[in-house]
């Protein structure tokens, strides 16, 4: 059964910093891997989507990695701000299932000006 | 159109009333999820629509009870619901299930109470 797990489940910072989420997954037979953003109480944001082929994926301040034989994916994010403060969630698909999401419980991050 | 569009924004329901819950998309997806989300968890999976026919039934009460009448819209039918059940409702639409076209889209949800 695949498992995914975020650390930290919290993390605070001031702004400008440049931070790091994780992700790791029990079972390495993903087809890809997406993050989400999601602000309390409201839907959740594609952020980024990476294949299993791919090694990482940009777009803007956000960079996302994936190491699939450690079952890992980092998102990174650069020079952080007030408004990036949410819920970060990592999602799965699995082979023999890729309309399923297997989620993480989530990284809340807060951005102190 | 890149939107996954939710109505009503807010419900709140008795155990007795009938209800329903719409997703709409505009965006020529072809498969269109429900999820519920209880508060600090994750999303939960309930149902999947692939080309309008349900393809994943995540073994959900039949209280609740999903249509598509089309490729762009979803429903969720809800009756003689449970207070447990007071939850975000989540849609989601996706090109398709595949690999290469199974990136989901969310809505704003729903804000489900039920008394």
């Amino acid at each position: 059964k695949q498992e995914v797990t975020q650390i930290p489940a919290a993390l605070s910072v001031p702004e400008g910093e440049n931070l790091v989420l994780n992700c790791s997954f029990t079972d390495s037979a993903i087809y890809n891997l997406q993050w989400f953003r999601q602000d309390p109480g409201k839907g959740l944001t594609s952020l980024l989507l990476i294949q299993s082929s791919q090694r990482e994926q940009t777009s803007g301040r956000l960079n996302a990695s994936l190491d699939k034989s450690s079952g890992r994916s980092t998102l990174y994010i650069a020079a952080s701000q007030p408004g990036d403060s949410a819920t970060y969630l990592c999602a799965v698909t699995r082979r023999g299932g890729s309309e399923k999401l297997v989620f993480g419980k989530g990284t809340k991050l807060t951005v102190n000006p | 159109d890149t939107e996954v569009t939710q109505t009503p924004k807010h419900l709140v329901m008795g155990m007795t009333n009938k209800k329903s819950l719409k997703c709409e998309q505009h965006m020529g997806h072809r498969a269109m999820y429900w999820y519920k989300q209880k508060a600090k968890k994750p999303p939960e999976l309930m149902f999947v629509y692939s080309y309008e026919k349900l393809s994943i039934n995540e073994s959900v009460p039949s209280r609740f009870s999903p249509e598509c009448p089309n490729s762009s819209l979803l429903n969720l039918h809800l009756h003689a619901l449970q207070p447990e059940d007071s939850a975000l409702y989540l849609c989601a639409s996706s090109q398709g299930v595949t690999p290469s076209s199974n990136e989901q889209f969310f809505g704003p949800g729903t804000r489900l109470t039920v008394l």
